[in-house]
């Protein structure tokens, strides 16, 4: 079946310095792939995604690069700031040819940023 | 647009009682779906709908009934309500019926315990 393992943290790190948070996936076929953001409190918004091997996703400073080699989907962030403080999922989708397999999820990553 | 909505935010019911998780969007979109968050175990697929009419089952449906009657609404309903079901529910809507690289926009939740 299809699964995503990431690294759960929580992973605490200090302003302004380089963030990764590590993603990797197993899929039957040649799924798209997202970073999905839960602040406190709120529902899942759709962070950045791509949707074939090299692509990369990329927004409010975050990228992510699609590798099928590694079957890899990493995040990265140059400089984080307090207001990155957040749950990361990532999580993969596959066409299934007119049905809807929705999204399968990692456990969440819980990044907190101190001052 | 409001987005995707759900009532109530928080519920508390007793072991055995029914009730409705309500959830709306005004986009228009075909795909409709519910997930659940558990700790440490990210979100798991219940329900989902491709449109008015059609549901179907997602990784654990156990427990839980949906109907979807409009194209606005997809409640998620709880026959006989167990502890195990003590959860945050999220419902998702996209304007495709694949889901494959197409955003799904998530409501703010419906935090239940049952006691």
């Amino acid at each position: 079946g299809n699964s995503v393992t990431q690294m759960e943290g929580p992973v605490t790190l200090s302003e302004e310095a380089f963030l990764t948070i590590n993603c990797t996936y197993t899929a039957t076929g040649y799924p798209s792939l997202f970073w999905y953001v839960q602040y406190p409190g709120e529902g899942l918004q759709l962070l950045l995604k791509a949707t074939k091997a090299d692509d990369k996703g990329s927004n409010k400073g975050f990228e992510a690069t699609y590798r099928k080699e590694t079957t890899s989907f990493h995040l990265e962030k140059g400089s984080v700031q307090v207001s990155d403080s957040a749950v990361y999922f990532c999580a993969l989708s596959l066409y299934s040819g007119g049905g809807a397999d929705g999204l399968t999820f990692g456990k969440g990553t819980h990044l907190i940023i101190q001052p | 647009n409001a987005g995707v909505t759900q009532t109530p935010k928080f519920q508390v019911l007793k072991t055995g009682q029914s009730m409705t998780l309500q959830c709306a969007q005004d986009m228009n979109h075909e795909y409709m779906s519910w997930y659940r968050q558990d700790p440490g175990m990210g979100l798991r697929l219940i329900h989902y709908s491709v449109g008015a009419g059609i549901t179907d089952q997602g990784e654990v449906p156990n427990g839980y009934n949906v109907s979807r009657s409009t194209t606005e609404d997809f409640p998620l309903r709880l026959l006989s309500a167990a502890p195990s079901q003590t959860s945050v529910y999220f419902c998702a809507s996209s304007y495709e019926t694949s889901g494959a690289g197409n955003e799904q926009f998530f409501g703010p939740g419906t935090r239940l315990t049952v006691l």
